[in-house]
């Protein structure tokens, strides 16, 4: 139980594209979703969260404008990179929990790459 | 500010032999600390999650105790497999205020098992 599907795995796309990310819960009904970015090496830093039905809520130093977050369904959230540069590469990840406090479940990531 | 110290920040330890890996935190008020394993371009698997009350938690080869004292914890491997070899990332939740439900996240131990 508690599955977190993450979609796509991997992308590869030009500089000034706009990039969409989507964040599943398969089996439980999430009405918090976190968004992550992990660097190599380093550890997972929060980027923003969200719950379903309302704006979300973002980390010190993260734009909302160029990370758009959509948690319009208790199951879908997605993270749009819009205007992608090459320093918005990165490993992100998704996570989610029924509760804002409860454990919450990853996703597998996606490795996005901008040329 | 809340922290988690992750030490050794890399261990290469040979197949069947033991390992342990520790993490100091000034996360306060504490909620739980749980132990993931994330292998290379996947998310976060949860191995152990303890609250304040626990000293010691098991799953399968993986031991973890806490100290809620000295804000110390260790993840302990034991008859190390080729598939351990992962970053291990000490994950503190804090409790009340503004860090209630907040997760603070150790940089991880990359663990490599050699055959």
């Amino acid at each position: 139980g508690a599955v977190v599907s993450q979609h796509p795995s991997w992308v590869i796309c030009k500089s000034g594209t706009s990039v969409k990310i989507e964040c599943r819960s398969l089996d439980f009904q999430a009405t918090t979703m976190f968004w992550y970015r992990q660097f190599p090496k380093q550890s997972l830093m929060l980027m923003a969260t969200s719950n379903e039905g309302s704006k979300a809520t973002y980390e010190q130093g993260v734009e909302k404008d160029k990370f758009l977050i959509n948690h319009a369904s208790l199951t879908l959230s997605t993270l749009t990179v819009t205007s992608a540069h090459p320093e918005d590469s990165s490993f992100y990840i998704c996570s989610a929990s029924q509760i804002g406090t409860q454990p919450q479940h990853f996703g597998d990531g996606t490795r996005l790459s901008i040329l | 500010k809340n922290q988690v110290e992750q030490s050794p920040q890399s261990l290469i330890i040979l197949e069947g032999k033991n390992c342990t890996l520790q993490c100091n935190y000034t996360v306060s008020p504490f909620s739980n600390l749980r132990w993931y394993k994330q292998d290379t371009g996947r998310g976060p698997v949860s191995l152990t999650i303890m609250t304040f009350s626990e000293n010691t938690k098991s799953n399968g080869r993986y031991t973890a105790t806490l100290d809620a004292d000295t804000k110390q914890s260790s993840l302990h491997i034991t008859a190390s497999q080729l598939s351990d070899s992962a970053s291990y990332i000490c994950v503190v939740s804090g409790a009340g205020g503004t860090s209630y439900g907040k997760l603070t996240f150790g940089q991880g131990t990359i663990l490599t098992v050699h055959p």
